[in-house]
């Protein structure tokens, strides 16, 4: 199980919208719709933003977004606040069971 | 509401063995399957595997294969992740994760794992 693939960085200024993509291939990402997004602060318990591509849980702002195209990916954060500042991380099953992405520091400048 | 509470930082020796405990509360145990997932320092999360609390069903990520076992006690809804063998590799924090389908929902608070003769 290779780990997707992320940008290790991105930045936006308040109020802008950033996206993270997430690549992998047709036996993770491509195969099936179980792409989750977390985001994970240092010392605390990962927190789930995005699953099944697109879906967002109970409390969740309606400003993160998901998508998928093919075997990537993506997350898209709108109207950028700086409590968004974090390290995101992306997921998908796969035969075998579940992968994670390298994870993506995002900066809110 | 939903928890999953770990148990406390453990140190070991290299070629020993570690066990680390996940208590859940809030939910039937039974019903969602528990995942193990770590983050070694300055590196991102790494699946090792989940089991289902009901039938104690597992499966391992290839990496951990043999290394690895996941158990439960039903009457204490506690799961549990033994690994063995370790190396300073396995230095990581450690989380269980309750999950819904592949998504996990619900995460322990870590346990910090440290390797070192």
């Amino acid at each position: 199980q290779s780990a997707l693939t992320q940008p290790a960085s991105v930045s936006g200024s308040p109020g802008q919208s950033i996206t993270i993509s997430c690549t992998g291939t047709s036996s993770d990402i491509g195969g099936y719709d179980s792409v989750s997004w977390y985001q994970h602060h240092p010392g605390k318990a990962p927190k789930l933003f995005i699953y099944e591509v697109s879906n967002r849980p109970s409390g969740v702002s309606t400003r993160f977004s998901g998508s998928k195209s093919v075997n990537t990916a993506s997350l898209t954060i709108s109207g950028l606040r700086a409590e968004d500042e974090s390290e995101y991380y992306c997921s998908s099953y796969t035969r075998g069971g579940t992968v994670f992405g390298g994870g993506t520091k995002l900066t809110v400048l | 509401q939903v928890q999953l509470v770990q148990s406390g930082a453990e140190v070991r020796k290299p070629g020993a063995s570690v066990k680390v405990s996940c208590k859940a509360s809030g939910y039937t145990f039974t019903s969602y399957d528990i995942n193990w997932v770590r983050q070694a320092s300055g590196q991102g999360l790494e699946w090792m595997g989940w089991m289902n609390p009901n039938s104690g069903k597992t499966d391992y990520a290839q990496k951990f294969q043999g290394r690895v076992t996941n158990s439960r006690n039903v009457s204490i809804n506690t799961a549990y992740m033994e690994l063995s063998s370790l190396t300073s590799e396995d230095t990581a924090v450690y989380y269980c994760a309750r999950s819904v389908s592949t998504d996990l929902d619900y995460w322990g608070q870590g346990t910090l794992v440290t390797v070192s003769s």
